[in-house]
């Protein structure tokens, strides 16, 4: 079974830093995507960015970016110029397409506070 | 259309009671699924929709939770004789095909006292 693991509970950083989110996931499968998800406090969740596994090229979206790294399973996203209304959980999450097994399965979350 | 909206947002409940929970997805998306997610955790599946026909169901789902999807449209989550273990915030979501991302609703939160 696939795992997801977020070891970093809760952060914080000063608004306009840099900030580094942690994930590892375990499978294996070749062919899967990567997610990045936002669940503001008492708002709905929205992607944040995605990755494919087959796609060497790190995915980036604005202030959003991932490392990538399929040999060691690793999928970090890193926040740049954070900004106030970042404060968010955040959960990384894994997807296999393959038909009849398209559940997402998410980590546990990082509560990410960005201090004025 | 303004999204995944569900119904109730929330829910306060007594335990033994039966509550119906409701999904309506955005239009043209044919998968829908539901998840729970409790206090501190990431959201767990549940089940998912392909069109009507449901295709997985997680061992989360005890034979107290079912659901449906007439026709391919909206769908329902019911428990029946809720237990407070049955407390968490339960997540719908819907997406076009298996590659494309998945849309979430704002949830409805279950209460069981």
């Amino acid at each position: 079974a696939q795992t997801v693991t977020q070891s970093q509970p809760e952060m914080s950083v000063q608004e306009a830093e840099t900030v580094t989110l942690s994930c590892t996931y375990d499978t294996s499968e070749n062919n899967y995507y990567l997610f990045w998800y936002k669940q503001p406090p008492s708002r709905q969740m929205i992607l944040v960015i995605r990755q494919e596994a087959y796609k060497q090229q790190n995915a980036t979206e604005n202030r959003f970016s991932v490392n990538f790294q399929k040999a060691a399973k690793s999928f970090s996203l890193k926040i740049s110029d954070s900004q106030l209304g970042d404060t968010a959980m955040y959960f990384c999450a894994y997807l296999n397409p393959n038909f009849g097994n398209e559940k997402l399965t998410f980590g546990t979350g990082t509560r990410l506070t960005i201090i004025p | 259309d303004t999204g995944v909206s569900q119904d109730p947002r929330h829910k306060i409940t007594k335990r033994g009671q039966n509550v119906t929970f409701r999904c309506d997805p955005i239009s043209e998306h044919n998968r829908l699924y539901w998840y729970r997610q409790t206090l501190g955790q990431g959201p767990e599946f549940l089940t998912y929709f392909q069109n009507e026909a449901q295709l997985e169901k997680s061992r989360l789902l005890s034979d107290r939770f079912s659901a449906e999807r007439p026709k391919g449209s909206f769908s329902t989550l019911e428990i029946q004789r809720t237990e407070q273990g049955d407390s968490a915030m339960y997540l719908c979501a819907s997406s076009f095909s298996r590659n494309t991302e998945a849309f979430f609703g704002q949830g409805t939160r279950l209460t069981v006292v």
